[in-house]
């Protein structure tokens, strides 16, 4: 069985800090990795996604993740946090053999002045 | 491109009142699905459809019936609502269901809640 697990609910940073989401996973085969976005009163957005082939991935905004196998781990970072990036970001999993998406809990990122 | 739509985007009812949430994509995804998200759970599965003329539970299909009327859209239906299903309910789409490599589209939700 595949699950995932985001350490933190809520992580706030100052504008400028870097941002560090972590995510880590669980799964018996080879799983392919998405990071989500969510702003207020809003749907989710496809942030980046680990689809087995480079382990560092960039996607939008100035995020990237990097996938390492040996921890089991799929952390989102930003270098420098904006005052935008202020939402909830959700990690998720599915096998390379499809099937479900299976979600974390979510990390709410608040972005202090 | 609307991508994928929800109606309606807010919705109060009664125990024991039903209701239809409407889902329509305009991207030809084969697959699309039903969502509930609830704080602290993230997202939770009620039903899928895999393809036009199929359906198939999710992690929480109690309480709720779809119907994938055409390859556009899906709808979620609760017969007698119950407080328990008050939640922010997404619709989302994907190319092909069994293909991992294809992300899913959201739509913006519909919040229900259920006096």
């Amino acid at each position: 069985a595949q699950s995932v697990t985001q350490l933190g609910s809520h992580v706030s940073v100052s504008e400028g800090a870097l941002v560090l989401l972590r995510c880590n996973y669980s799964s018996s085969v080879p799983p392919y990795l998405f990071w989500y976005v969510q702003y207020p009163n809003q749907g989710l957005q496809l942030l980046l996604k680990y689809t087995s082939a480079a382990t560092l991935v960039k996607g939008i905004n100035g995020f990237e993740a990097e996938f390492k196998k040996s921890e089991t781990s799929f952390h989102l970072t930003k270098p420098s946090a904006h005052m935008s990036d202020a939402a909830e970001y959700f990690c998720a999993v599915r096998s390379v053999k499809g099937g479900k998406l299976i979600f974390g809990q979510g990390t709410e990122l608040s972005v202090k002045p | 491109n609307a991508g994928v739509t929800q109606t309606p985007k807010f919705q109060v009812l009664k125990t024991g009142q039903s209701m239809t949430l409407q889902c329509a994509q305009d991207m030809n995804h084969n697959s699309m699905y039903w969502y509930r998200q609830d704080p602290g759970m993230g997202l939770r599965l009620i039903y899928y459809s895999a393809s036009e003329g199929t359906t198939d539970k999710g992690e929480v299909p109690n309480g709720y019936n779809v119907s994938r009327l055409n390859k556009r859209e899906f709808s979620l239906r609760l017969e007698s609502a119950a407080p328990s299903q008050t939640s922010v309910y997404f619709c989302a789409s994907s190319e092909a269901r069994e293909d991992p490599r294809y992300e899913q589209y959201f739509g913006p939700g519909t919040r229900l809640t259920v006096t």
